[in-house]
């Protein structure tokens, strides 16, 4: 069974960094590209970017360009997204997300993890 | 890249059918057979309903289907149930490896 299990809550001040992760099972990691998906409070769905674990290849959506940064280790099957100095509008959930059957579509996301950036 | 543009809210009553636009351009939606919906409920990670246009994932009930002319798909329910009720967006391939999702849109069921 595929699964991604993304890391807690957490609550941070603005200028802080943070790396959060999502731990995957169940299919061979270095093969799928993995997506992040941000969801601000009572908004919509933004495709952020992806990584293929298997070489480390990166696209980024281009407003999140410089915003972020995607890794992934192989060795334990998680992939990463880093946020060099959080602002307030960062705070959102955030998804990780297989992107599967070739890479042409989204087929299992995992449950979340919200970010709260708060002075 | 921009939002696709879906209506913020569509209704129906049960056992209706109702359909869902999601319009692009010809870099987007139109360019590419990569449109896929997905279902998100209030607290819960979205669901994907519909991949490539038209095809349905395994466990996906087949009064889903979706549909594509021109720059515009389409999600399509029939019979419409109450736990259909939920946040709807469509997504689209828009070339160099990109996505982009619809904005959304809010089917109540009456």
């Amino acid at each position: 069974e595929v699964q991604l299990e993304q890391s807690g809550a957490e609550v941070k001040k603005p200028g802080e960094s943070l790396k959060i992760s999502c731990r995957a099972s169940g299919y061979s990691f270095s093969t799928h590209w993995i997506a992040w998906v941000r969801q601000m409070p009572g908004k919509g769905l933004e495709w952020m970017g992806m990584i293929f674990p298997g070489d480390s290849d990166t696209r980024y959506s281009p407003p999140f360009e410089g915003q972020v940064a995607m890794s992934a280790e192989t060795s334990t099957a998680t992939a990463h997204l880093h946020f060099s100095s959080l602002k307030a509008a960062d705070t959102a959930m955030y998804y990780c997300a297989r992107q599967g059957f070739g890479g042409n579509s989204i087929d299992y996301w995992g449950q979340g993890t919200l970010i709260t950036v708060s002075s | 890249q921009s939002a696709l543009t879906q209506p913020a809210s569509v209704s129906g009553s049960p056992g209706q059918s109702i359909t869902i636009s999601c319009t692009g351009s010809s870099s987007d939606v139109g360019g590419y057979n990569l449109v896929s919906w997905y279902q998100q409920k209030p607290g819960k990670a979205p669901k994907l309903m519909i991949f490539e246009v038209t095809e349905r994932p395994s466990g996906v009930s087949d009064r889903f289907s979706g549909s594509k002319s021109g720059n515009t798909a389409s999600l399509t329910i029939s019979g419409l149930q109450a736990e259909d009720e939920a946040d709807y967006y469509c997504s689209s391939h828009v070339g160099d490896s990109i996505w982009v999702f619809g904005g959304g849109t809010k089917l109540t069921v009456l």
